[in-house]
């Protein structure tokens, strides 16, 4: 079945510090690519999202950088605060014509002071 | 406030029992899903809903069932619960349209001894 692919799983960087995390979709007619942050214990909660028809998204701090030659997108996140700290999922839409999301596995980051 | 909600946020249970999940939006959304999810894990689906009368299972087989009498509403059931159940489950929802955001709820942790 269709899978994505996250790396790294655990990433920890001092504050200021830039982190970046990558993914990859192995469905071709993927088009919709969230991303979810989730702090311990709550809910995940959008912070950007990204369409097949852009390459990149920037929404202060963060972007989002989309190669779908290769099936690859990936975050990055500039000037980290401990805020940041949270584990982060990336995920890619199911076919063409689906809601359906298929996750990674995850990447806990973590932003020491 | 439009949001997500779940209900119990935790529940223990022992072995054999049935129990249900309740899952309801004032997001005024048509589609709705339930995810697994295991402690800083990925989310895996289980079930979804384009709309009232329509109920689709996920990539992930589950022993669970839902049901769809009104939009607002998504039910999970568990008809004879297992140690195996132990997990988080999460309700979302999203527009109809093409794929976007989903919103989810808070989440019931679930124990089965």
């Amino acid at each position: 079945g269709e899978n994505v692919e996250q790396h790294p799983s655990t990433l920890s960087v001092q504050e200021g510090d830039s982190a970046v995390i990558k993914c990859t979709y192995s469905d071709s007619a993927s088009n919709y690519f969230p991303w979810y942050k989730q702090e311990l214990g709550k809910r995940p909660q959008l912070i950007i999202d990204i369409r097949s028809n852009v390459g990149e998204k920037k929404d202060q701090r963060i972007a989002v950088t989309l190669n779908k030659t290769a099936k690859h997108f990936s975050l990055h996140i500039t000037e980290t605060q401990p805020e940041d700290s949270a584990v982060y999922f990336c995920a890619a839409s199911l076919g063409r014509a689906t809601n359906k999301l298929i996750f990674g596995t995850g990447t806990l980051l973590a932003v020491q002071p | 406030e439009a949001d997500i909600y779940q209900t119990p946020r935790y529940l223990v249970i022992g072995t054999g029992k049935k129990i249900t999940l309740e899952c309801s939006q004032t997001m005024g959304h048509d589609k709705m899903y339930w995810y697994q999810q295991d402690p800083g894990m990925e989310l895996h689906l289980i079930h979804y809903s384009y709309g009232v009368n329509s109920t689709e299972k996920g990539d992930l087989s589950s022993e669970s069932t839902v049901s769809r009498i009104r939009t607002e509403h998504f039910p999970l059931t568990l008809e004879s619960a297992r140690p195996s159940h132990t997990s988080q489950y999460l309700c979302a929802s999203s527009t109809s349209g093409r794929a976007g955001e989903q919103y989810f709820g808070p989440g019931t942790r679930l124990t089965v001894t």
